[in-house]
């Protein structure tokens, strides 16, 4: 089955560039059944979706974040990273990778996160 | 941008019923999704489009939704499923993804 892996650097300076990648095994990123998401979850707090890449290349990013958030894809390694810059101590959180489902019934559309990655934690400090 | 409302705690008896609710405006003209998340874990999707289970979710775990609660039902509560519970939707309106800020399940 599918299974997804985030990497990158634990800690990154303030006012710096967060740079993440994750590796999927077992499917493509370019499969159109789905899309590929980063969701965020700072220490003892709720998950917050900071955005998507589909295999066209288009994107979507949380508003609250889409000034400073830029999702990329790699379909040569099977990747897609994250790149979150001008970042704070705000930005420390477990980042998770997640394939998302796309689905329609004949009453209406949704979408899922189903796998996800183990997650990575990153610190922002100096 | 639309908002998902969770109780931040719910406590059950083993063996009893827990009721996980998510609130939000017409949250019955959506579809809603619950993940469970362990401790030091990554969360795992228990239910899709409102009472679906992925394939090795015990049938203890069941969804309803209508009006502007969705309801997360897991029947004879045992310890291994305390833990987070998360719904989230998709907004159509502005293709965006929201999470509701979690209940915390404890078993006594």
């Amino acid at each position: 089955q599918v299974q997804l892996q985030e990497s990158g650097p634990g800690l990154v300076k303030p006012s710096e560039t967060l740079s993440l990648t994750c590796t999927v095994s077992g499917g493509s990123v370019s499969s159109g059944s789905y899309y590929w998401s980063w969701i965020r979850q700072p220490p003892g707090k709720g998950l917050e979706w900071i955005g998507y890449i589909y295999y066209t290349g288009s994107t979507n990013y949380n508003p609250s974040l889409k000034s400073r958030v830029t999702i990329s894809m790699d379909t040569s390694k099977n990747q897609f990273s994250l790149k979150l810059s001008s970042v704070t101590a705000a930005d420390t959180a477990v980042y998770y990778c997640a394939r998302e489902v796309a689905y329609c019934t004949s009453r209406s559309c949704s979408n899922w996160f189903d796998p996800w990655g183990q997650g990575t934690l990153v610190t922002v400090s100096s | 941008s639309y908002v998902l409302t969770q109780p931040p705690s719910v406590s059950v008896a083993p063996g009893k019923t827990a009721r996980i609710t998510c609130g939000g405006n017409n949250i019955g003209s959506k579809s809603v999704h619950w993940y469970q998340q362990k401790p030091g874990q990554a969360p795992v999707l228990v239910i899709y489009y409102d009472s679906d289970r992925p394939s090795g979710i015990p049938e203890r775990f069941s969804g309803s939704n209508s009006g502007n609660t969705a309801t997360l039902i897991i029947s004879r509560v045992e310890a291994g499923d305390e833990a987070d519970y998360y719904c989230q939707v998709w907004d159509s309106s502005s293709d965006h993804r929201v999470f509701g800020g979690g209940t915390k399940l404890t078993v006594l």
